[in-house]
């Protein structure tokens, strides 16, 4: 069955813009959380949606948002992008909420902010 | 607040059995330790769960002691395509619900 996929795989913005990306689970998976990976920081937990609602969110500030859809794919925005956005963005499908179940990645949307 | 220390970095050699200790003091009654695999430019994928003793799959053990507060990821009989960076998670509901990643044992393995 298809894995998850991320759109866009790379994109470059400047100072100032706005980003949306997507995420589209496995089928059947109804979790889609959000993970973002920078050299320095590693990976950082962002969000988590579950059955259209947010169930958790981590340590980033409002200008990160997301939703998830009725279908289950979700998408997340970043306004006001700041050179510090640049990274790897991850989202990852759960069959279930995140507990002790598996998540499956996406290979990820790298933004590069100028 | 659990939290998980692992190596930063590893060495090995082709064929070898490569054991990846992670330690994790704080791990509550409910948590379950995971352990993800990653390559560059990839997202992260999942090798292994566990809950207590040990748990086998086709690519590797997890062992885990009575007190719960380590694990030890074992890949056996390692090849070049296993280097990659190695995360070791437990639990999900850490600071009310968020999953948290460590830093990572980065493996690299030589021919």
């Amino acid at each position: 069955k298809a894995g998850v996929t991320q759109t866009p795989r790379y994109l470059i913005k400047t100072r100032g813009q706005q980003v949306t990306l997507s995420c589209s689970p496995i089928s059947g998976h109804r979790s889609v959380s959000w993970y973002q990976q920078t050299p320095g920081q590693g990976l950082q937990f962002l969000f988590e949606y579950f059955s259209e609602t947010q169930r958790n969110k981590g340590n980033f500030p409002g200008r990160f948002s997301g939703r998830q859809f009725s279908n289950s794919r979700s998408e997340m925005n970043v306004s006001t992008l700041e050179l510090g956005d640049s990274a790897l963005y991850l989202c990852a499908s759960s069959l279930g909420q995140i507990d002790v179940g598996e998540l499956f990645f996406g290979e990820g949307s790298r933004l590069t902010v100028l | 607040l659990a939290k998980t220390t692992q190596p930063i970095s590893m060495d090995s050699y082709e064929g070898q059995e490569v054991n990846i200790t992670c330690s994790h003091n704080n791990i509550a009654t409910n948590d379950y330790i995971t352990w993800y695999q990653q390559f560059p430019s990839q997202g992260p994928r999942f090798i292994i769960q566990g809950y207590k003793t040990k748990v086998t799959n086709e690519v590797a053990s997890l062992f885990i002691p009575a007190d719960r507060k380590s694990s030890t990821l074992s890949l056996p009989r390692v090849s070049l395509s296993d280097t990659a960076v190695y995360y070791c998670l437990v639990g999900v509901y850490n600071q009310g619900g968020k999953l948290i990643f460590g830093q990572g044992t980065e493996l690299s393995v030589k021919p």
